[in-house]
């Protein structure tokens, strides 16, 4: 079975672009979560989307936004970027997304903005 | 607003000692918390987990210890080895969809 597959790998943009990053879950899967990891912050939670819908958000500027397909392949965009928002970008999915199922990681999108 | 704290950024453990990662927690009502461990360049994977209604949770060389009390967990690794060294980061939550995760330990197991 293939795992979390995110794309692109590395990415590097400038202050002010946008960028849309791509998540492949496990096949089966119908929940996909997103997190930014950073070092100071560690694993922050973005949003989760179930069944083509967002069903929780974390504490961050309506410059994140995602969304998720009838495939639930996902994607995340953040618009008008931020020196800031240089991090790396992991998604996650599982089954149903119950708190007590593991998650599965993709190995992420490192994003630097200049 | 943290709400999952991992007060230390590193560890570092000798071969074959134990290893004590701690996590504390402010949200009461979290019922199920985990450990995740990540290695560069790798997605997180999970490694262990325990609910709200256990006080300890083993898995071979680790153990997971949750004290509601004083809104705790920790995580035991018994022995160390050096391929345990790795970031890890505790988490919690509730219901679906929402894990709250701390900052991470770097664990650092010297042979």
């Amino acid at each position: 079975k293939a795992g979390v597959t995110q794309t692109p790998r590395y990415l590097i943009k400038t202050r002010g672009q946008q960028v849309t990053l791509s998540c492949s879950p496990i096949s089966g899967h119908r929940s996909v979560s997103w997190y930014q990891q950073t070092p100071g912050q560690g694993l922050q939670f973005l949003f989760e989307y179930f069944s083509e819908t967002q069903r929780n958000k974390g504490n961050f500027p309506g410059r994140f936004s995602g969304r998720q397909f009838s495939n639930s392949r996902s994607e995340m965009n953040v618009s008008t970027l931020e020196l800031g928002d240089s991090a790396l970008y992991l998604c996650a999915s599982s089954l149903t997304g119950i708190t007590n199922e593991k998650l599965f990681f993709g190995s992420g999108t490192q994003l630097s903005v200049l | 607003d943290q709400q999952v704290k991992q007060n230390s950024p590193s560890l570092s453990v000798q071969e074959g000692r134990i290893s004590i990662l701690n996590c504390d927690y402010t949200n009461s009502m979290f019922d199920y918390f985990l450990w995740y461990k990540k290695y560069p360049a790798e997605g997180p994977t999970f490694l262990i987990s325990i609910s709200s209604i256990k006080d300890k949770n083993e898995d071979g060389r680790f153990t997971v210890f949750l004290n509601k009390s004083a809104k705790h967990l920790s995580l035991h690794i018994v022995p160390s080895q050096p391929g345990d060294s790795a970031v890890y980061f505790c988490g919690g939550g509730t219901s679906y969809g929402k894990l709250t995760f701390g900052q991470g330990t770097i664990l650092t197991v010297h042979p």
